[in-house]
């Protein structure tokens, strides 16, 4: 089961910013870093942003990754079709001693 | 450029058994720890397990926990995934991914996945 949770899904039009947030809690995402992950349809997830605000070389500047607290959220600016992805944040969890995935959300452009 | 390569893959009974292996190539296995995610049809990312550097350290979900056992074999540069006990709820794609560490890391490379389908 995801201990974080992440909306559903959320839209937006061409160079339009959009936010997805990841809740978590004590054990997780307060005590821990957030990476996001990016899975176009039908390919293996790719990192997109680590150490809650870290973006690997390749990765757009339009992402942009930020926490606080027990929670986080991915910004993607300036949206484009290629955005049309489904997106998880992650986090090393204290109390279950594993990694932990939030629910995933629908970008649809 | 880093690469993994997940097989073994396949249908399989109820209550069978099954070894995935992860081939990896263009980094320096043994000094990255390595992770098994899975993916069931139409859902979210679920992380099963993880091991880290020499196998010192071995991590499951509490959902496999006693029917999965994860190895690796730094001279070939192998991860595995031993899986028993195999349930309807095990269908997934299984993706390796790499860490740097276990706790506070990030999944920076995956495989393509291989499907496993558990049916009668």
């Amino acid at each position: 089961q995801s201990v974080l949770t992440q909306p559903p899904s959320v839209s937006g039009t061409p160079g339009q910013r959009v936010t997805i947030s990841c809740s978590g809690g004590s054990s997780n995402i307060a005590s821990s870093t957030v990476s996001w992950y990016q899975q176009l349809p039908g390919t293996a997830p790719k990192l997109l942003i680590h150490s809650n605000n870290q973006r690997p070389s390749g990765v757009p500047d339009r992402f942009s990754g930020s926490k606080s607290g027990t929670s986080a959220s991915l910004a993607i600016s300036g949206l484009q079709s290629e955005d049309e992805a489904d997106y998880y944040c992650a986090a090393w969890d204290d109390s279950l001693k594993g990694y932990v995935f939030g629910t995933g959300t629908k970008v649809t452009v | 450029e880093v690469h993994l390569v997940e097989s073994g893959g396949g249908l399989v009974r109820p209550g069978g058994s099954l070894r995935l292996s992860c081939a990896a190539s263009a980094f320096t296995f043994s000094n990255y720890c390595m992770n098994w995610v899975r993916q069931a049809p139409g859902k979210g990312l679920e992380w099963v397990s993880s091991i880290s550097w020499s196998s010192t350290w071995t991590y499951y979900a509490d959902s496999v926990k006693g029917r999965f056992t994860i190895s690796r074999d730094d001279a070939k540069n192998s991860l595995y995934l031993e899986m028993n006990s195999l349930r309807a709820e095990d269908t997934a794609v299984y993706y390796c991914a790499r860490t740097l560490g276990i706790g506070n890391y990030y999944f920076d490379y995956w495989g393509q996945g291989t499907l496993i389908t558990v049916s009668s």
